[in-house]
């Protein structure tokens, strides 16, 4: 089946530094899904960060990059200077893009602390 | 918009009780998905909706789990005789454009 791996559980980072979280994934039943990143901060529900459905496409949004590579399968999450309130738990996900209503397939998730 | 709202936001059972999660969708949105949240298994996907019609249950456990959407307001996940293992928080989302996520269920099966 789909999968997503995201290999560091948890992160931190000094205030203003650059950020990298891995996301990888696996499609075995399509060529080219939907690539997300959701993050939920601390007392706040799920929320949608950016999406890229276009392999080589980047998506960005509040200052975080992620570039679809379909040669590496890979769907990084950079900033280039992170601040306290980024704060938060930030999930890869897929889904199938030959169907606009599908499931969202989830990594573990990494929690990142941004310390002063 | 009031977003997706779920309800209870915590909810207690004793093993073999019954528990009842309701989630009301964003007006307008055709379709609803759960999702189940473990520390062990992460974000799982249990079941989806459109336009009130089951589409996926792929995710939800054969037995004691069953989910309906009598009308387009509303959608439930029943878990019968609870389990200790079903503790969880169980996430309802749904969907226009994009998957908006209500704050979630915590359940606990003592």
């Amino acid at each position: 089946g789909d999968s997503v791996t995201q290999t560091e559980g948890q992160v931190t980072v000094s205030e203003s530094k650059s950020l990298i979280i891995n996301c990888t994934y696996s499609a075995t039943s399509i060529a080219y899904p939907n690539l997300f990143w959701y993050v939920r901060y601390p007392g706040e529900g799920l929320q949608l960060l950016l999406k890229v459905i276009t392999a080589g496409q980047k998506g960005s949004s509040r200052g975080f990059e992620a570039t679809y590579n379909k040669e590496t399968t890979s769907f990084h999450l950079q900033k280039a200077s992170v601040q306290e309130s980024d704060s938060a738990v930030y999930y890869c996900a897929l889904t199938r893009a030959s169907s606009s209503f599908s499931k969202l397939v989830f990594g573990q998730g990494t929690s990142l602390s941004v310390v002063p | 918009n009031a977003g997706v709202i779920q309800t209870p936001r915590h909810k207690v059972t004793g093993k073999g009780q019954e528990a009842t999660l309701w989630c009301e969708p964003i007006s307008g949105h055709s379709a609803v998905f759960w999702y189940r949240q473990t520390i062990v298994q992460g974000l799982e996907f249990l079941t989806y909706f459109r336009n009130q019609a089951p589409i996926d249950d792929s995710g939800m456990p054969k037995e004691r789990f069953s989910a309906q959407m009598p009308n387009q307001s509303h959608s439930t996940l029943k878990i019968q005789s609870t389990q200790p293992q079903d503790s969880a928080v169980y996430l309802c989302a749904s969907r226009g454009y994009e998957q908006y996520f209500g704050p979630g269920t915590r359940l606990t099966v003592l």
